[in-house]
């Protein structure tokens, strides 16, 4: 059983175009985390929530909107997207963010914008 | 602001010779640090994590990692590699609910 899955696991797409990244956790956990892998392999946190609510949005354009329709479910669609959207992005998920306990990744998403 | 450094973009051992993998952190509290493991094409497995208590910690397949606040180190070391440990490693460090990653370091394993 994946713990920490999403789909789709390749995503190639025009510039301009929206496209949505899913994922699922069948851990039981609270909080969910999207993360961003650049070319350079740099991994950077976007955004995080807690039973369903947004707690953590870093500077993330607002292009990107996390939706989260239930504590199992974390979703990431991306508006217009640009070339510089080019990425892996990673679903995580913990049990209680605030006692920093172990985030469980995902496999990856890997996005080309063209 | 927190951070973590990970001097080393690569490094290549031969194998069955004994690593060690540096990071470096920014921290001003007790820090909650990890290492993650990424192999080509995958995503991110735990090796190992320092909470609190022994500054010795074990980890999955063999590795472990020594906390010293004096260094603000958390250097990851295994004594004998093999040719499957070949992958990045990422250093990060637990930081009001999220990750902060260093930039990770490749291993290269020779035969």
């Amino acid at each position: 059983d994946t713990a920490v899955s999403q789909t789709p696991k390749y995503l190639v797409t025009q510039m301009g175009n929206d496209k949505s990244i899913k994922c699922e956790q069948n851990l039981g956990h609270d909080t969910m985390y999207w993360y961003k892998q650049d070319s350079k392999k740099f991994l950077k946190i976007m955004f995080s929530y807690n039973n369903k609510e947004l707690i953590i949005n870093e500077t993330v354009p607002n292009r990107f909107s996390p939706k989260s329709p239930d504590k199992a479910h974390l979703n990431l669609h991306i508006n217009s997207l640009e070339l510089g959207d080019s990425a892996v992005y990673f679903c995580a998920s913990s049990q209680d963010p605030g006692k920093q306990e172990t985030q469980y990744f995902g496999p990856g998403t890997r996005l080309l914008v063209l | 602001a927190q951070s973590v450094t990970q001097p080393d973009i690569h490094i290549t051992v031969s194998e069955g010779a004994s690593l060690e993998l540096r990071c470096n952190y920014s921290y001003g509290a007790t820090p909650y640090l990890f290492w993650y493991v990424q192999s080509p094409g995958q995503g991110l497995q735990l090796l190992l994590k320092y909470f609190s208590g022994d500054t010795l910690v074990q980890g999955i397949k063999g590795f472990e990692a020594e906390f010293k606040r004096s260094q603000s180190s958390f250097n990851l070391r295994k004594p004998s590699v093999h040719w499957s440990d070949a992958a990045e490693y990422f250093c990060a460090v637990g930081v009001a609910g999220k990750l902060v990653f260093g930039a990770g370091t490749i291993l290269r394993v020779k035969s």
